[in-house]
């Protein structure tokens, strides 16, 4: 059974790198059948959707026009030796603060998909000085 | 870009009402939506994903329909369990776009 875990500090001061990653145990991150994202929602909001990455390490992110609090600030990365992903938001703000998720894309016949079928625990990140 | 929007933002019915949700695209996305649920303090969970196709292990009070623009997560016999906050999301493409969510209580 796959299960995901985000791993990082709880709490990150105004204008510093937010830095989590997200372990892989039950599969691999190497899998051609999957992507991998995250997700994050700030305290009593919705969803919103940060960005994935493939199993090759390609990227694609929540367009900065359609997501101004993002605004291309997030890389995400994969490291296939440690079997796991990471992400790194810059310059973070208040605005920052939620729960950050990470998640497997489905699989369709073998190919990603682009909705998720599993879902870490989160973690809380709190930006503030 | 397209815009999801859920309606309405919040309800309340009783125990084994049938409850019907909205969720909107401002652009057609064919069937490319997924539902999930989120319990109170809990990780979202996949619900229905192509519109209409039920994830594994799901209870089968839970249904999907629509298409283009406009779709419909009905639960045809509230349960206790079910409260919780009901997500949408569209897939047509590589934005992956969540809708605001529909708080469902128990009257």
């Amino acid at each position: 059974q796959l299960q995901l875990q985000e791993s990082g500090p709880g709490l990150v001061k105004p204008s510093e790198t937010l830095s989590l990653t997200c372990y892989v145990s039950g599969g691999s991150v190497s899998s051609t059948s999957y992507h991998w994202g995250w997700i994050r929602q700030p305290p009593g909001k919705g969803l919103e959707w940060i960005g994935s990455i493939t199993y090759s390490g390609s990227t694609y992110y929540n367009p900065p026009l359609k997501s101004r609090s993002l605004k291309s600030r997030a890389i995400i990365s994969v490291d296939t030796s440690k079997n796991h992903f990471s992400l790194k938001l810059s310059s973070v703000t208040a605005a920052d603060t939620a729960v950050y998720f990470c998640a497997r894309h489905a699989s369709d016949n073998g190919d990603p998909d682009y909705f998720f079928d599993i879902w870490g625990q989160g973690t809380l990140v709190t930006v503030s000085s | 870009d397209i815009q999801m929007t859920q309606s309405p933002s919040s309800l309340s019915a009783s125990v084994g009402d049938r409850v019907t949700m909205s969720c909107r695209a401002s652009q057609a996305i064919s069937n490319f939506l997924a539902w999930y649920q989120q319990k109170p303090g809990k990780v979202p969970k996949l619900l229905i994903y192509g519109t209409s196709i039920l994830q594994s292990g799901v209870p089968s009070r839970f249904s999907g329909s629509g298409s283009g623009t406009d779709f419909t997560l009905t639960i045809s016999s509230l349960q206790p369990e079910d409260v919780a906050t009901y997500y949408c999301q569209k897939y047509n493409d590589a934005v992956l776009t969540f809708g605001g969510g529909t708080k469902v209580e128990i009257k």
